[in-house]
Parts: structure tokens; sequence; C-alpha cells
């Protein structure tokens, strides 16, 4: 079955920093997302993203956050301050047709903010 | 707004005997309604998705569901549970939203199969 992959599977930065986080989506897949999980929390939704631009975010992806998809195979989260509650599992997913179709996920990149 | 539901933190089961791990959604429209599962350290697998149709579906790892309307309910089920099956569950649901559609998770149960 065709994966998502992301890289780094770990990141680790100082407060304040900027990270940017990477995913390759599944190549025939047209809609991409973000989301996070905080150790023991649920899976919040970020983003989602498609025809090159963001089409619906969440009250947690703020100023701070930006997504881009520069060369028509990856699709990278930018934090650009990174603050201590950004730690957290990043989950880029990806699907083909919005409607019924399952998303496909990466394996996720841990981040942690010292 | 769209939301899930999963009223247990943890779910303990014998191996071999069944397993049911609840979940209710509340949605305005029609629902699209998936399991999905976490193994340690992996990313979001999915196992199983009601969109029309016959109100029990079967999914992966021989995983099956119940949709059940009256009750918004969409309960995961298997008839014999394996400690390989131990992980944490998730119920999504998934709606249109101002044209796009975003998929909402519940919090998760997470699954303890003993041997």
């Amino acid at each position: 079955e065709p994966e998502v992959t992301q890289t780094p599977s770990h990141q680790v930065t100082q407060m304040g920093q900027e990270v940017i986080l990477r995913c390759v989506p599944i190549s025939n897949h047209l809609y991409f997302y973000w989301y996070r999980q905080i150790l023991g929390q649920k899976v919040e939704f970020l983003v989602s993203f498609y025809n090159n631009e963001i089409s619906e975010k969440s009250e947690i992806f703020d100023d701070q956050f930006s997504v881009e998809r520069p060369d028509g195979s990856n699709f990278t989260l930018k934090i650009r301050s990174t603050k201590l509650e950004d730690s957290a599992m990043y989950f880029c997913a990806s699907c083909r047709d919005q409607g019924r179709e399952k998303l496909f996920f990466g394996s996720g990149t841990q981040l942690s903010v010292l | 707004a769209q939301s899930v539901a999963q009223p247990e933190d943890q779910v303990n089961v014998a191996e071999g005997n069944p397993l049911t791990v609840k979940c209710t959604y509340s949605v305005s429209g029609n629902p699209y309604l998936f399991w999905y599962v976490q193994y340690p350290n992996r990313g979001l697998q999915f196992l199983l998705k009601y969109i029309t149709g016959d109100n029990l579906v079967k999914g992966s790892y021989g995983f099956e569901a119940e949709f059940n309307k009256s009750q918004t309910s969409f309960h995961l089920k298997k008839p014999s549970a394996l400690v390989s099956d131990s992980a944490l569950y998730f119920c999504a649901v998934r709606e249109r939203s101002g044209g796009y559609q975003k998929v909402t998770f519940g919090t998760g149960t997470k699954l303890q199969v003993i041997p």
C-alpha cells in the first residue's frame, strides 16, 4: 500500500526557534492535512490544504504556523517561533478525494521544544 | 459542529473474548464514520469506514463496526480479541464544513488485551 512519509521522525529545538516539518504525500493525492497529538491526548486537526491554498484551519493554527507545497511533492509545516506547548507528535495525512476516502497518515514527527 | 465521543479511556479484555470499543457522534448532516488504530510510535492506520448502506461494516484485522443512527453510535467490535490488538483506537467523523471536509477525532480508547 502507498505510504505518506514524514521527516524527521524526531525534532528537538529550543524555544523561539523555527522548525520545518516535512511530508511527502501519496503521489496522486490532492488533499493534504496536518494533525497533532500532544502526548496522551486527542488527535487535533490543524489545517487542510487543497489546490495550493489552505482550505480550512483550526484555532490552533495561528500566525506562527504556515504550510506550503513548494515543489509539487513535499508538503511542509513551518512553526516560526516555537513554544513549549508546541511539543507534540505532528501527523501529515493525505487523500485523493475529499469525499468518502480514508485518510492516509504518515508515521509522524515527534517535536520536542526545550 | 461535528464531534465524536469515546466514553472509555481504556478497555481491558481477556484474549479470546469479544471486545467492544464505544463511539458516539454528533453531526448536522449525514456522517461519514471511521475507525483508526494507532500502535506505539506509529501513525494512525485506517481500520474501517461507514459511508452508506449496510449498518454493519467489516474492516481490517477482523474488526467490524455497527452504525446505529437512532443511537448515533458507531461501536467497534471484534468477536475474539488478540493480544496484538492492544493499541489506541480512534473513532472519527467526517462532515462537509465550509465546502471542505475535515476529520474530527475522538479522544481515543486504549485497548488492552490480557493474555
